[in-house]
Order: C-alpha cells, then structure tokens, then sequence
C-alpha cells in the first residue's frame, strides 16, 4: 500500500482561481514533506520542503501546509496561470528514503 | 542552485541494443545519486541507489544486470540499460542527493525502444 496518497488524481481550473491538493502519508519515521511541480517530460522541480516543526511555508503562489499530527499536507495555489499546468507531486522522506504520491495532475484553462 | 543534467534528454534505440545514460551534478558533489523510471500518468518508482565507488544497490524486481549503474565519481553516475526491449520504454530520472541531505533530480530521459 502507498504510504502516501494525493487527492484528487486530477482537476481542471479555470485561469486565475484558486486550488488545493491534499496529501495524507503514513511514513514513519518522518523527516519532511516535499512537494514537487513536475511539467510534462521534464524532472520534477522542488517548491516546498517542511520539516516537522513548521506548519506553513510559501513559494511565491504557492502554499504548503503540513498537520504532523493528522500526517496531512496541502499545496495551495493562488491567482493560477497557465504554466501552473503540471503534475504535482508530495514526497516524504523518512529513513533517507523518499516515498512519493501518484501526483496530481493540474490542468488550468483559459 | 544546484543543477542536476542528464545526458541525452532522449534516445530512439533498436531491440536488443545498450543505451547509457549519463546524470552529473554541475555544482555540487553528490555522495548518493538515485535512478528513477516513470512510465505514463504514474509517479516516480525507485529503481537502485548509487553512491560513488561503491555497488548500486537495487530496488526489490529491478534486475541488477539489465539495468547497470556505475558510479565513478561525486559529480557523475551512469545508468546502462543493455539488450534494450520496447517495454523498457520509459522516462529515466536522476536524482542526486548532497552532503546536506537534499536531493535534486534532473530533467530526464526519455528512453524509446523500436
């Protein structure tokens, strides 16, 4: 079973609203929550890390959460554009190892 | 930032014939690189761990000997998928990993089989 799960697999927005993934993760131990933009045939690109003790960081447009707690993490992404278009993709790594969700495709409209 | 580059960024090779390909880190010197493969729609599946002058270590129904890693240096790290067969068609990723414990990928490889 995935140790890490996105919602949704996919969502269509129009240009400039806003949206949220979800990330749920059992790993264990836990050293951080990653997430990832990855544009089709290119290598994902890194937009947040977060470590245990912080429950917010920001990369421009975009917002990540992360509840330890509840081992829950969202990426907010504001005022989209069209180059948001991408798969999107949480990672957490534990044990130096890096377990990564089935992404979520994103696909921003006119 | 760091900068992780792959070599070629696509290939279109024949059924049964050896394909290298090469991932280097431009800035940085990367104790551990790790080889991915992605195929359509799907995430990231780990497919060995390398660290310089050492074996690779591979991911359980990965077979060490189509799939051949060699690590020679901090900076370079080579994968060679030999006897190449179409369902070994599929995006290679690199990713190489510093002495501060982060890991930065390249952009990939995308590998043809005809």
């Amino acid at each position: 079973k995935n140790q890490v799960e996105q919602s949704p697999q996919s969502l269509i927005i129009l240009e400039g609203k806003n949206c949220t993934l979800q990330c749920n993760y059992t790993v264990s131990p836990f050293s951080n929550l990653r997430w990832y933009k990855q544009d089709t045939g290119r290598g994902p690109v890194s937009l947040t890390i977060m470590t245990f003790s912080e429950n917010t960081k920001s990369n421009g447009r975009y917002t990540a959460t992360l509840d330890a707690d509840t081992k829950q993490s969202s990426l907010h992404i504001t005022a989209s554009q069209l180059s948001d278009s991408a798969s999107y993709i949480c990672v957490v790594s534990g044990w130096g190892k890096l377990q990564f969700g089935a992404g979520t495709q994103v696909v921003v409209t006119p | 930032g760091a900068v992780v580059s792959q070599h070629p960024s696509w290939v279109i090779c024949k059924s049964g014939t050896s394909v290298k390909i090469e991932c280097r880190s431009l800035d940085f010197q990367a104790t551990t690189m790790f080889w991915y493969r992605q195929f359509p729609k799907q995430s990231l599946m780990l497919m060995a761990t390398s660290n310089e002058g050492s074996k690779a270590t591979y991911e359980q129904g990965v077979e060490k000997d189509k799939f051949l890693i060699n690590h020679a240096s901090l900076t370079l790290s080579t994968l060679t998928v030999t006897s190449a067969h179409p369902e070994d068609s599929s995006f290679y990723i690199c990713s190489a990993r510093d002495f501060g414990d982060e890991q930065y990928f390249g952009p990939g490889t995308r590998l043809t089989v005809t």
